[in-house]
């Protein structure tokens, strides 16, 4: 598995605000999402975040709303834009790995996003 | 229906006890199947890829059910420490870049002494 960070860990932002939340993972991956996990939900993929080209978003978030960057194999960020209490929630990163002739996935920490 | 559903919980046990969790899905076409453990206010945290023939890892066995389209978990011999929230996350893609994992609202476990 890869050591992945993010920052920041939580925060407190008021509506109408933005937040970028960083992931960095200690290895080079090719693959790399993030997922929302609102209150007592499961975890909801938000968009593939794609090195060199735009993010691919799942049903329901747009780019707008969630721009995301993927400036090389180690990094990207997710940035909530102009923010609701309903954005109020975990947003995780995660990797990509391979094991064997399969896939896994591995989470960052996550950030507990909170709006008022 | 939902695409993969859990059996909330909580699951209460004693130490020493054999607890198994089921999860269903609803796509015939999903492919990859895996069990992640998710200790309260942290990340899931990957326990055991699901393989067609079932997998055994210690005290932890998984099993896939194609048929009836379910996932099952068996912990053996419960610590206080497998006290956590256990959730199924499926995949449509076999082997390859897994992409978009559906994952399960989790099942509770507390673990008692």
């Amino acid at each position: 598995s890869a050591v992945i960070s993010q920052k920041p860990s939580r925060d407190i932002c008021q509506r109408g605000t933005s937040l970028t939340i960083q992931c960095q993972v200690d290895s080079q991956v090719t693959m790399m999402f993030w997922y929302r996990q609102q209150p007592g939900q499961s975890l909801t993929l938000i968009a593939t975040a794609n090195q060199g080209s735009e993010a691919t978003y799942e049903s329901g978030f747009v780019i707008d709303k969630f721009p995301i960057s993927r400036p090389n194999l180690t990094f990207s960020t997710l940035t909530v834009s102009n923010m609701s209490p309903e954005d109020s929630s975990i947003y995780l990163c995660s990797v990509e790995m391979a094991s064997g002739r399969r896939y896994e996935q591995y989470f960052g920490p996550g950030t507990r996003l909170t709006v008022t | 229906r939902k695409e993969v559903e859990q059996d909330p919980g909580p699951f209460n046990v004693p130490e020493g006890a054999t607890v198994a969790f089921n999860c269903t899905y609803s796509n015939s076409a999903s492919q990859s199947f895996f069990w992640y453990r998710q200790d309260c206010r942290k990340e899931p945290k990957l326990l055991m890829s699901v393989y067609s023939s079932g997998n055994e890892d210690g005290r932890f066995t998984a099993q896939l059910n194609r048929a009836s389209q379910y996932i099952s978990l068996l912990i053996r011999d419960s610590k206080l420490s497998d006290s956590a929230t256990y959730l199924c996350a499926v995949n449509l893609n076999y082997g390859g870049s897994q992409g978009n994992l559906i994952f399960g609202k989790g099942t509770k476990l507390s673990v008692k002494p």
